[in-house]
């Protein structure tokens, strides 16, 4: 069965990199990807990675993918107060509207 | 655009009585969705929709209904609501599957006593 798992806790101080990791368990998904939830609000989608695809970078975001240990990463350079949040990485199945969320990783920066 | 919305923003509800969650988005998106998150538990998919007319089972569909009379809303029914309903509830919409991104309204937090 499909399965998306993070650890729940993160925190890093400011100016630090923040590295947060997933595991997934569907080899057959397509696309991988990360979404940010701020307190009180809907998900935002931060970047996302074709599944024939070693890493993406945008800005100070990194996502790398080792498909064969079905493991993601995001990796925020620079991490800043305002990244404080909820990140939830999700798989999708081809062909189907259905994304997997995991868990979500709750990143605290301090000062 | 206004997007994804959803009312209410809150709700309380006794045991036993029924309610609708309304969804609405303006982008012409063919798929929506409606999951419920929990805490540790991540986003959960009810139901969800490829297009109007036609709705089906997510992972957690049972106590809610749903229907797709438009492509523009997509509401959520629960017939009888339980403490076990407690939770946040998200609408989401976007296009075919070619488009990756999958926009989210701002939420329902419901509490069943």
């Amino acid at each position: 069965g499909e399965d998306v798992e993070q650890s729940l806790f993160l925190s890093v101080r400011e100016g630090d990199s923040s590295v947060i990791n997933c595991t997934y368990t569907d080899s057959s998904s397509t696309y991988l990807y990360w979404y940010k939830q701020e307190p009180g609000a809907g998900l935002q989608l931060l970047t996302y990675i074709f599944s024939n695809m070693d890493m993406k970078q945008d800005q100070r975001l990194t996502v790398l993918l080792n498909k064969k240990d079905k493991h993601l990463s995001l990796r925020i350079a620079d991490t800043q107060t305002g990244d404080s949040a909820i990140y939830f990485c999700a798989e999708s199945s081809p062909n189907t509207d259905k994304l997997i969320f995991g868990t979500g990783t709750r990143l605290q920066v301090f000062p | 655009n206004a997007g994804v919305t959803q009312t209410p923003k809150f709700q309380v509800l006794k045991t036993g009585q029924s309610m609708t969650l309304q969804c609405a988005q303006d982008m012409n998106h063919e798929y929506m969705s409606w999951y419920r998150q929990d805490p540790g538990m991540g986003l959960r998919l009810i139901h969800y929709s490829v297009g109007a007319g036609i709705t089906d089972q997510g992972e957690v569909p049972n106590g809610y209904n749903v229907s797709r009379s438009t492509t523009e809303d997509f509401p959520l029914r629960l017939l009888s609501a339980a403490p076990s309903q407690t939770s946040v509830y998200f609408c989401a919409s976007r296009t075919g599957l070619a488009d990756n991104e999958q926009f989210f309204g701002p939420g329902t937090r419901l509490t069943v006593l």
